[in-house]
């Protein structure tokens, strides 16, 4: 089962504009992950933040986390074509043994030039 | 340092067969863990290994299994085929198993089943 939901589902902006996605989840965490999917292809890793951090940097990315709210958000700044892709949120919940992730939905951004 | 690689890319098998893939993790990674990607049902963790011990199983029947080499190295195998097993899998590797491990995802092995 999926831990949350991202907001929007689909985002279309125009190239340089920012874009912001959001995703809720339902559990305490260890940390939230990041992920950008392109075409249906593997997962590439942008950025985690650990639960006791609020905000987090990585190049036009800008990543915040409100735990009291169970919710994150990604922001891409000055966006470009490139950045055409799904963007997905995981958690690791507190008391997984491992490293299990459970992913939302993805929200899928369009960048148009 | 080499990525994650997945053999093979791109599978197509029929119903009732059965199939193996495989996964190699980052240089001195020792977790593996695997995941499905469906339209329908988003991305679902299947299960994880550690120093060859599986660690956490998601929810799936017991048609689907793993395993992990020595060498860190991971198999799956799905059995008996299903229409809905069509799906993209995934594998990612990470250092160890600490709340803090970022997970690196391979190119993934596409599975038809017709």
């Amino acid at each position: 089962s999926q831990q949350g939901e991202e907001d929007p589902q689909a985002l279309s902006i125009q190239e340089g504009e920012n874009a912001t996605m959001n995703c809720s989840y339902k559990t305490s965490i260890n940390n939230l992950q990041w992920y950008r999917q392109n075409s249906g292809r593997g997962l590439v890793h942008l950025i985690l933040i650990r639960s006791n951090e609020r905000e987090k940097h990585s190049g036009r990315l800008r990543v915040t986390l409100d735990t009291s709210k169970k919710s994150s958000s990604l922001l891409i700044t000055a966006s470009r074509a490139a950045d055409t892709a799904s963007y997905f949120c995981a958690t690791d919940a507190t008391g997984n043994a491992g490293n299990m992730l459970t992913f939302g939905g993805g929200t899928r951004l369009m960048v148009k030039p | 340092k080499a990525g994650v690689t997945q053999t093979p890319r791109y599978l197509i098998k029929t119903r009732g067969q059965q199939v193996t893939l495989s996964c190699s993790p980052i240089s001195g990674h020792r977790s593996v863990s695997w995941y499905q990607q469906t339209p329908g049902q988003g991305l679902q963790f299947l299960f994880e290994y550690f120093s060859e011990t599986q660690r956490n199983k998601g929810n799936f029947p017991g048609r689907f299994s793993g395993r992990q080499f020595s060498n860190s190295r991971s198999e799956m195998n799905v059995s008996t085929l299903e229409l809905g097993d069509s799906a993209l899998y995934l594998c990612a590797s990470s250092f160890g198993v600490s709340a803090y491990n970022e997970q690196f995802f391979g190119p993934g092995t596409r599975l038809t089943v017709l």
